[in-house]
């Protein structure tokens, strides 16, 4: 039974480069949030994502987007990356839109040189 | 707004003794209050939440709306509860996000 699955798991970038990241959820789970974790803090949330529609979003700049696909694995986008973008950026998936029990990924930790 | 404070960083026990890891939170609505752990090399998981008031792994917390704490409690520590504990909140209603506090990072010593 597959968790939530993200890729790539680790990756370096420079700065003003561009990143994508992807996460597949749990089968059945419709809902996906996309999460930063700075070293030293708690998860803050990006964004949100129910039926491939944005339903929340936390206090990230524009360079930050994200979308749902039909199969509802998601993409986070970031562009123009600054070095204080180098983070651990964490997919959750649920079966519901208002829930607080998240399914988490193991994460994409992305450095910015 | 939501905010979810753990104002341990680090508390470090001896196995057997007491287990207190503080929260409190502000909110102005009707929040669920949960408890994710985290595990060395593990992802993040829930541990448990005030709704469903089960004691998981030994672990239990309640609800004080007069305080606005959800302190998560173990009477008997164990070297398996070492772990990185992270309180979150969230609201009923849509445009409420699961917020999570800093985290407090749990040492029992043997």
């Amino acid at each position: 039974d597959a968790g939530v699955t993200q890729s790539p798991t680790h990756l370096i970038k420079t700065r003003g480069q561009h990143v994508t990241l992807r996460c597949s959820p749990i089968s059945g789970h419709k809902s996906v949030s996309w999460y930063q974790q700075v070293l030293g803090q708690g998860p803050q949330f990006i964004f949100q994502y129910y039926e491939k529609e944005e339903r929340g979003r936390g206090n990230f700049p524009d360079r930050f987007s994200a979308r749902q696909f039909p199969n509802y694995s998601s993409e986070l986008n970031v562009n123009a990356l600054l070095l204080g973008d180098s983070a651990l950026y964490l997919c959750a998936s649920s079966r519901r839109q208002i829930t607080g029990e998240l399914f988490f990924g193991e994460g994409s930790r992305l450095t910015v040189l | 707004a939501q905010r979810v404070t753990q104002p341990e960083k680090l508390l470090s026990v001896f196995k057997g003794a007491p287990v207190e890891l503080k929260c409190n939170y502000s909110y102005s609505g009707s929040p669920e209050l949960f408890w994710y752990v985290q595990y060395s090399r593990q992802r993040l998981q829930l541990l448990l939440r005030h709704i469903s008031r089960e004691s998981i792994k030994g672990f239990t917390a309640d609800l004080n709306k007069g305080e606005t704490s959800f302190h998560l409690k173990k009477p008997f520590a164990q070297e398996e509860d070492s772990a990185m504990y992270y309180c979150a909140l969230s609201g009923n209603s849509g445009n409420t996000p699961l917020v999570f506090g800093k985290g407090t990072r749990l040492s029992v010593i043997a």
